[in-house]
């Protein structure tokens, strides 16, 4: 199984300040189509996820361009560029490359 | 607009059965791949279980294979997940969630998810 590793944990964050958040896949996520299959989720309090990024660097539809996600090799970077108190919550990557699907073990964003 | 609804939520004891359903609108149900995706209370998430379009292939997570299984009717629009031999590691709020692509499991992602419903084992 593709084994994802997150990090931070928590992130506690200024308004108006950037964040960003770490996960890499034990495995190269790499489709034969080229694309890398790894998904960003924003569970807010109380909610379901939402998508915010597929493919590693596309957004969802709805999603603010304050949200970006980035790939290096196996490594992949959610960045906010200027927080806002409607972002927190907890992030999560996912690779959907093959089944099992696997899940980062999640950031919690936190207003200071 | 898309609508997973999901249902079939309880307390059970352990070893007891139990049938999911989730009930999809605002799409074709039939064109898409639909998960089942479960929460444990406090915890992150964890993927359980996919169905293709069709039906014709099923995957799971290793702790459920077994005591779990995942089904459709398309004719109804409904997605189930029959649970067997509970243990209390399955207590969790049960997601469905919709691929975004057209009939394919893997790769894909999800685009949809429902609201949830509780499942909890005990005594």
């Amino acid at each position: 199984d593709i084994v994802m590793t997150q990090s931070p944990l928590s992130l506690p964050v200024t308004p108006g300040e950037p964040a960003s958040i770490s996960c890499r896949s034990s495995q190269s996520l790499l489709f034969s189509n080229g694309y890398k299959y790894l998904n960003w989720y924003l569970q807010k309090p109380g909610q379901s996820p939402q998508l915010l990024i597929y493919l590693g660097s596309n957004r969802a539809s709805g999603v603010p361009d304050r949200f970006s996600g980035s790939i290096s090799g196996r490594d992949f970077i959610l960045q906010i560029s200027r927080v806002e108190a409607e972002d927190v919550g907890v992030y999560y990557c996912m690779q959907a490359l093959q089944p099992p699907f696997t899940f980062g073990g999640g950031t919690k964003v936190e207003i200071k | 607009q898309v609508q997973l609804v999901e249902s079939g939520g309880a307390v059970v004891q352990p070893g007891r059965s139990l049938r999911l359903s989730c009930a999809a609108s605002g799409f074709t149900f039939s064109n898409y791949d639909i998960h089942w995706v479960r929460q444990a209370p406090g915890k992150g998430l964890e993927w359980v279980a996919a169905i293709s379009f069709d039906g014709t292939e099923k995957f799971y997570v290793d702790s459920v294979k077994g005591r779990f299984s995942i089904s459709r009717d398309n004719s109804k629009n409904t997605l189930y997940l029959e649970m067997s031999s509970l243990r209390a590691e399955d207590t969790a709020l049960y997601y469905c969630a919709k691929g975004a692509l057209t009939r394919m499991v893997a790769p894909n992602w999800f685009d949809s998810w429902g609201q949830g419903t509780l499942v909890t084992v005990s005594s």
